[in-house]
């Protein structure tokens, strides 16, 4: 079973300061997607990488590729209340039919004002 | 958003009854997907379709089937439901057949069984 691991699992922060949350796998992936679930909603794709050492920001937040193409994390700059929410890596094998993305457990951030 | 809607939004029910949620989408897209979401375990994959009448398993279908008669429709059937089986499912759709495997979700069925 292909396994990506996400860290940190929860995370409570204050308004203004700085987190990264990792993806981690054994498994090379042909892209990794990012997601944003927000309570009582389906997960919204932030981001898709492809490319081995990929950065890509969208405002406050920074998502990396590992050069391997086997880990990313996502950095955001000064968090504000309007990030909270569960954060999602998934990663897409290469070649698989069906187009099958493995989900990470998830990162349930908090910032509090 | 590619317009996907999820029938019931939320569902009581009790063990051993059967329980068929559906999923709609109104832009043609080729793949659907159902996944469950429990704590601690992110996303699970049940069962997906690559078109109409073609589906395949996920890593968790043991207890589920699926039905897909025509593009904009996918069903989940718990044919009886076990408490195991109480969770959040999500369905989604992929835009188009190409490499980058982005996939677009429904707001999600609460499933509770009692």
């Amino acid at each position: 079973t292909q396994l990506l691991e996400q860290s940190p699992q929860f995370l409570s922060i204050q308004e203004g300061e700085n987190l990264t949350v990792y993806c981690n796998s054994s498994s090379v992936f042909s892209s990794l997607q990012w997601y944003r679930q927000e309570p009582g909603e389906g997960p919204v794709l932030l981001v898709t990488v492809v490319t081995g050492g990929e950065v890509k920001k969208l405002k406050r937040l920074t998502f990396q590729f590992g050069d391997a193409r086997k880990d990313s994390s996502l950095h955001i700059t000064a968090a504000q209340p309007g990030d909270t929410g569960l954060y999602l890596c998934a990663g897409a094998l290469g070649g698989n039919q069906g187009g099958k993305l493995i989900f990470g457990q998830g990162t349930e951030l908090s910032v509090k004002p | 958003d590619a317009g996907i809607t999820q029938s019931p939004r939320h569902k009581v029910t009790e063990t051993g009854t059967p329980v068929t949620l559906r999923c709609h989408q109104t832009e043609n897209h080729r793949y659907m997907y159902w996944y469950r979401q429990d704590p601690g375990h992110g996303l699970r994959l049940i069962h997906y379709s690559y078109g109409v009448k073609d589906t395949d398993k996920g890593e968790v279908s043991d207890g589920y089937s699926v039905s897909r008669s025509k593009t904009e429709d996918f069903l989940l059937t718990l044919e009886s439901a076990t408490s195991s089986q109480t969770s959040v499912y999500f369905c989604a759709t992929k835009l188009r057949d190409r490499d980058l495997y982005e996939q677009y979700f429904g707001p999600g069925t609460r499933l509770t069984v009692t």
